[in-house]
């Protein structure tokens, strides 16, 4: 059975600081996703990296996942209340697997 | 486009009783998933479909029942509730079975 382990499990932090959540895991995946879930709603898609070592940012945050393809951290820098939510991120190990392995999630709250 | 729509949004059981979730997505997509989230547990897959007439079992299969007549729909039976079945309830679907959309959930309270 494929894990993904996420830390830290909760992280409430003030408007402008940086911090980083991290997603590990001792399987390879062929990709790796990252979903953001606002209170009362669905997980919504943030990115998808695919290739060891790939980087990739969305305004305020920068995704990275490990030359090996079992980890991969999101950082965001001077953070906003509206960053406030659940990240999970979601593994995908190929082939005719369709489906994804969810971490529990990083709760972060954004104090004005 | 709608996206991916589930209903109802909120319901009360009682042990015992019966009852069907419904997600209905206008996306066309093949893929088509039941997740139960609970809290600090993450999303655990019950159910998942890779095309109409064809489902498969997830990580969580026990008590529930799916079926898919039709791309677009795919509804989650529960035969008889059980207190453990309160949970929030995900529907998603995907073009490819790697992004997923997800509706907007149901909130089970089984007392």
């Amino acid at each position: 059975t494929q894990l993904l382990e996420q830390s830290p499990q909760f992280l409430s932090i003030q408007e402008g600081e940086n911090l980083t959540v991290y997603c590990n895991s001792s399987s390879v995946f062929s990709s790796l996703q990252w979903y953001r879930q606002e209170p009362g709603e669905g997980p919504v898609l943030l990115v998808t990296v695919v290739t060891g070592g790939e980087v990739k940012k969305l305004k305020r945050l920068t995704f990275q996942f490990g030359d090996a393809r079992k980890d991969s951290s999101l950082h965001i820098t001077a953070a906003q209340p509206g960053d406030t939510g659940l990240y999970l991120c979601a593994g995908d190990s190929g082939g005719s697997n369709y489906k994804l392995t969810f971490g529990k999630g990083t709760l972060l709250t954004v104090n004005p | 486009n709608a996206g991916v729509t589930q209903t109802p949004k909120f319901r009360i059981l009682k042990i015992g009783q019966s009852m069907t979730l419904q997600c209905t997505q206008d996306m066309n997509h093949n893929y088509m998933y039941w997740y139960r989230q609970d809290p600090g547990m993450g999303l655990k897959l019950i159910y998942y479909s890779v095309g109409a007439g064809i489902t498969d079992k997830g990580e969580v299969p026990n008590g529930y029942n799916v079926s898919r007549s039709t791309t677009e729909d795919f509804p989650l039976r529960l035969e008889l509730a059980a207190p453990s079945q309160t949970s929030v309830y995900f529907c998603a679907s995907s073009w490819t079975g790697q992004t997923q959309y997800f509706g907007p959930g149901t909130r089970l309270l089984v007392l």
